[in-house]
């Protein structure tokens, strides 16, 4: 079945550690996408990817940092500059095509020990 | 600044009370609309795209309006399982962004 994997589930973070957020997709499109949710705030662009080895910062990219070397992989690290990380942490993918409809992965929740 | 608002916040409904739901938005060159719903703890789940206003979609006991300023999901005859936090989000640029609304929680009581 096509889709969108994301790993691990829960994370939990210590003080000035970087972790990585993992997140595949079989569904061969071209556009990912990585969200932050905070309750009550909806979904915050992080930042996406329309091509391989080409990202763009979103709206909240501070403290993130990531990659494409791979269509289907596009990782999230949360770096030790992001002093709020607590949150649920999303991946999408698309054609790439601009108006098409962006497809989510299950989500890991990130917890700071 | 492109906004979308998303009203109620909560929606409490007895089952079988058709009721809906309001997502307005400023957007300078709409891109597709777009309705997800989202369980708890789990990522949204793509439920339908409008592109031009007038546009109507259904899916079982939903059906997503389109206007210039604004989009309805109206939820006829609800059951429990239509219980969920619902988004809309619309796409603004060529780059394929996606600005959400804060969603609106329903819970439907049998």
């Amino acid at each position: 079945d096509g889709g969108i994997t994301q790993s691990p589930k829960y994370l939990f973070r210590k003080e000035g550690q970087n972790v990585t957020l993992s997140c595949e997709q079989n569904l061969n499109h071209d556009a990912m996408y990585w969200y932050r949710q905070d309750p009550g705030q909806g979904l915050r662009l992080i930042y996406y990817s329309q091509i391989v080895n080409d990202f763009q910062k979103g709206d909240i990219a501070e403290g993130y940092s990531v990659s494409r070397e791979k269509k289907e992989s596009f990782p999230l690290t949360v770096t030790s500059a992001q002093k709020n990380p607590t949150a649920f942490y999303l991946c999408a993918s698309s054609t790439g095509s601009g108006e098409e409809t962006q497809y989510f992965g299950p989500g890991t929740r990130l917890l700071v020990l | 600044e492109d906004q979308v608002t998303q009203s109620p916040e909560a929606l409490r409904l007895q089952e079988g009370e058709s009721s809906s739901l309001n997502c307005s938005y400023t957007v300078s060159g709409l891109r597709g609309l777009f309705w997800y719903r989202q369980d708890p703890g789990k990522g949204p789940e793509f439920l339908f795209t409008l592109y031009s206003a007038g546009e109507e979609k259904e899916k079982e006991r939903l059906k997503a309006t389109l206007t210039k300023k604004e989009s309805f999901l109206h939820i006829t005859a609800p059951k429990p399982e239509d219980s969920a936090t619902y988004l809309c989000a619309h796409g603004s640029s060529n780059t394929g962004k996606l600005i959400f609304g804060q969603g609106t929680t329903l819970q439907v009581k049998p």
